[in-house]
This record gives C-alpha cells, sequence and structure tokens, in this order.
C-alpha cells in the first residue's frame, strides 16, 4: 500500500526555523515527484511547490519562491519542507502528496497533514 | 496568475443531484487541461475522487461522475447521501506557468 506519513504538528515563534517530514513507503521513493499543499481558512488549498527525489529537481510556486524550501533524502524515502524564519502568516496545515507519473495529472495519495502553528 | 472559480457552496436534499462547476479563463494556454477533483471530509486530508475529468478514482461509487468542455468542468454527484458533505476541491496543471492549480472549493451540504 502507498502511504505517506507526515511529522507531527509544530508550535512555534516568529523567527524561528522549522522543518516538517513526510515518509513515504509502498512505493520506489526516487520515481515519483512529491508535492506540498498548504492549507488556510481563508485560502483553501495552495499548491507550493514541488520535488522529484531521484535527483532533487524541485519547482516552486512563485507565491512560496524563497519562503520555503523543499528537499528530498532518498536514503529513508523521506521529503520535507522547510522554513528559516517563520511568520504568524504561515500558520496552516500542511499536505504532502504522491503526483502520478504525467506533468497534468493529479495527487494522490496525501499524507495526514502536519499543523503548524505560529504564535508568540 | 491561474485562478480556477468554484461556487462557494452547493445545498441539496438527500436523494437529489449536486453539480459543483469548476473553471479558469486563463489556464492551459498551452494546449489541453485535465480536470481533477478531490473530497475533503472535516478533520481529514484531501483524497482523490476523479482524475483526468471522469476516471473514477479506487473505492469511489459511481454515484459521482466528472466531465469537462474546454476550460469548464463539472462533478455530479447523484442520489446525494449525508456523507457526501465536505469540501471539494478542483485541481489543474497549468501547462503555462507550469504550476499547479486547485480550485477555491466548494462546500456541499446535504440538507
Amino acid at each position: 500500500e502507498v502511504q505517506l506519513v507526515q511529522s507531527g504538528g509544530e508550535v512555534k515563534k516568529p523567527g524561528e526555523s522549522l522543518k516538517i517530514s513526510c515518509k513515504a513507503s509502498g512505493y520506489t521513493f526516487a520515481t515519483y515527484w512529491i508535492g506540498w499543499v498548504r492549507e488556510t481558512p481563508g485560502k483553501g488549498l495552495e499548491w507550493m511547490g514541488i520535488i522529484y527525489p531521484g535527483d532533487s529537481e524541485t519547482k516552486y510556486n512563485p507565491s512560496f519562491q524563497g519562503q520555503v524550501t523543499i528537499s528530498a533524502d532518498r536514503s529513508i524515502n523521506t521529503a520535507y519542507l522547510q522554513w528559516n524564519s517563520l511568520k504568524a502568516s504561515d500558520t496552516a496545515i500542511y499536505y504532502c502528496a504522491r503526483r502520478a507519473l504525467r506533468p497534468e495529472a493529479w495527487f494522490d495519495p496525501w499524507g495526514q497533514g502536519t499543523q503548524v502553528t505560529v504564535s508568540s | 496568475s491561474s485562478v480556477l472559480t468554484q461556487p462557494p457552496s452547493v445545498s441539496v436534499a438527500p436523494g437529489q443531484t449536486a453539480r459543483i462547476t469548476c473553471g479558469g479563463d486563463n489556464i492551459g494556454a498551452k494546449g489541453v487541461v485535465w480536470f481533477h477533483w478531490y473530497r475533503q471530509k472535516p478533520g481529514q486530508a484531501p483524497a482523490l475522487v476523479v482524475s483526468d475529468d471522469n476516471d473514477r478514482a479506487s473505492g469511489i461509487p459511481e454515484r459521482f461522475s466528472g466531465s469537462s468542455s474546454g476550460k469548464t468542468a463539472t462533478l455530479t454527484i447523484s442520489r446525494v447521501e449525508a456523507g457526501d458533505e465536505a469540501d471539494y476541491y478542483c485541481q489543474v496543471w497549468d501547462s503555462s506557468s507550469n504550476h499547479y492549480v486547485f480550485g477555491t472549493g466548494t462546500k456541499v451540504i446535504v440538507l
């Protein structure tokens, strides 16, 4: 069974750094793109970026470029989303999801989500 | 930037049909646009319902169907049940920007 399991919820202060993870199982991690999606009450779902673990090629939504870093470690089948300096506006639920093989394809399955709360 | 517009909510009585539309004028300028649909129940992650305009995902009942025409798609839920109450999102890959775009989301309310 293909599964993505994300790290647990985090509570951070503004200015702190954070790295959340998404561990894949049930398939060859290197051969499928993994995307990250933000969910907020006001904006719904927003695509943040995507990484190909095979060679770490990464593409970002311009709205998130420079704000976050997406990476992957093939040796442990894990993708990451990290911030160097969190803001209150980063408070959201973050999902990882595996993209099907074609560029124009869908995301399935999804991780269970990681709640990130940034508050002083 | 690309925007996929959905109605904020659709209300439907049990047993009736719900239709959710999704469209964007400035997506996929370079070619065919494929629409995908997700269902998100409260407190859960989104889950694929329909891919490539009209292919039901594994485990999704035949009551769910998708269609598209140009840059607009519709998810139809027939014989609506109380358990269909959720938020539904469409998604495309915008070939003109090489980015993925989600719709604004529609809350299906079962009366």
